[in-house]
């Protein structure tokens, strides 16, 4: 069946630093990848998206490019900050489904 | 708009107790789903709808009813709690077309004891 592997956690960074967090997946069919949010204490929010290969999705200095030959979808942030600690969610939605598959979560924290 | 709103926050069960967790949104979704959280295994699918009158089961469905009458309200039964059941319960919602967000409540946190 389809799944997601992410990277172990806790990713730990000082503020300003590179940030990449690994995505890989299995699925059948084309399937659209995600990043989900979850700040402390609240619920999941997306992040940013992308449906087809070699789309790039961004949002808030976050960016991801659905890699189809490697079956990627990696999170990168240039320059984090002490906000950005939380724990990222990759996930993908198969064509045809509603349902997400979510990889196990990887928690960044970001000290100043 | 409210969102996805769930309550309780926060519960606490003995075994063998029954409990209705609430899930209700605002955004006239038709896809409405529940997810449980645990530690190292990301968020699990218990059950979906499609709408009104339509439900199925996800991937982790044993020991939990749903219903749906009416587009906004998709509640979790817990039929006879057990401590497996200890979990961060999210609930969320969509427009029914692919590729859309989907939103989530801010969860109910269950200790079963």
């Amino acid at each position: 069946g389809d799944s997601v592997t992410q990277m172990e956690g806790p990713v730990t960074l000082s503020e300003e630093a590179f940030l990449t967090i690994n995505c890989t997946y299995t699925a059948t069919g084309y399937p659209s990848l995600f990043w989900y949010v979850q700040y402390p204490g609240e619920g999941l929010q997306l992040l940013l998206k992308a449906t087809k290969a070699d789309d790039k999705g961004s949002n808030k200095g976050f960016e991801a490019t659905y890699r189809k030959e490697t079956t990627s979808f990696h999170l990168e942030k240039g320059s984090v900050q002490v906000s950005d600690s939380a724990v990222y969610f990759c996930a993908l939605q198969n064509t045809g489904f509603q349902k997400l598959v979510f990889g196990t979560g990887t928690r960044l924290l970001v000290s100043p | 708009n409210a969102g996805v709103t769930q309550t309780p926050k926060f519960q606490v069960l003995k075994t063998g107790q029954s409990m209705t967790l609430q899930c209700a949104q605002d955004m006239n979704h038709e896809y409405m789903s529940w997810y449980r959280q645990d530690p190292g295994m990301g968020l699990r699918l218990i059950h979906y709808s499609v709408g009104a009158g339509i439900t199925d089961q996800g991937e982790v469905p044993n020991g939990y009813n749903v219903s749906r009458s009416t587009t906004e309200d998709f509640p979790l039964r817990l039929l006879s709690a057990a401590p497996s059941q200890t979990s961060v319960y999210f609930c969320a919602s969509s427009e029914l077309a692919t590729n859309n967000e989907q939103f989530f409540g801010p969860g109910t946190r269950l200790t079963v004891l």
